[in-house]
């Protein structure tokens, strides 16, 4: 089944405390991304990668840090979590990076409390 | 940059139509997608457009006006699992990542 996992789904951690968010994917997509979201602030981006070993900075990339080592994984790291970090994380695919018409597959998100 | 609009909540009857509109400012534009967000979930793709005029899809239909920086989803004959967050998206000129409003939160009651 055509997919994007994220791991955990769920998770309480303490201010920090170093953890890593997986994401992969199954289509062989080239671009992927990374967006939180907030009670009404929407969707925002965090990073992106156009492809392998390629990444760039989003809308709010502070605290947060990407890599792409492999076409299939995008990890999110937060190397010193902080509370403002609590937020419900999308990690986004989709198939060319060159094709703006595209739709993202979105992962079933990753719900981060940091206390 | 981006400005993209929406309204924050709307309510409805089932079996009803519902208009919900999105307006935009975009420094180039290639395109908007409108998605679905059920509470706790993922957002999953509707539809988009590029050309002005209506595209079909069912239920739902998007409108576009690019002159007017404006948009619409028409969703007919309501049911109640179309309550859900609908959110309009722009990828900005010259970008390949989409810029998402703040949704819209529909409630569909009996």
């Amino acid at each position: 089944e055509a997919q994007v996992t994220q791991n955990p789904r769920y998770l309480i951690t303490v201010t920090g405390k170093k953890l890593t968010v997986t994401c992969s994917q199954n289509m062989n997509h080239e671009y992927m991304s990374w967006y939180r979201q907030d009670p009404g602030l929407g969707l925002r981006q965090i990073y992106y990668s156009m492809n392998v070993e390629v990444t760039d900075k989003g809308d709010v990339p502070e605290g947060y840090k990407v890599s792409r080592k492999e076409k299939r994984n995008f990890p999110l790291i937060l190397e010193s979590p902080s509370p403002n970090q609590t937020s419900l994380y999308f990690c986004a695919s989709s198939p060319q990076s060159g094709r703006i018409t595209d739709t993202q597959y979105f992962g079933p998100g990753t719900r981060l409390t940091v206390l | 940059g981006q400005n993209i609009d929406q309204p924050t909540e709307m309510t409805a009857t089932e079996g009803a139509i519902v208009q919900i509109n999105c307006t935009y400012q975009t420094s180039g534009f290639n395109g908007l997608f409108w998605y679905q967000q059920h509470a706790g979930e993922a957002p999953t793709f509707l539809s988009y457009n590029v050309l002005d005029g209506l595209e079909e899809k069912g239920r739902f239909s998007s409108f576009l006006s690019r002159s007017k920086g404006y948009s619409y989803l028409l969703l007919k004959e309501l049911q109640m699992k179309d309550s859900a967050s609908y959110l309009c998206a722009v990828p900005s000129g010259g970008s390949y990542i989409p810029t998402f409003g703040r949704g819209t939160s529909l409630i569909v009651h009996p």
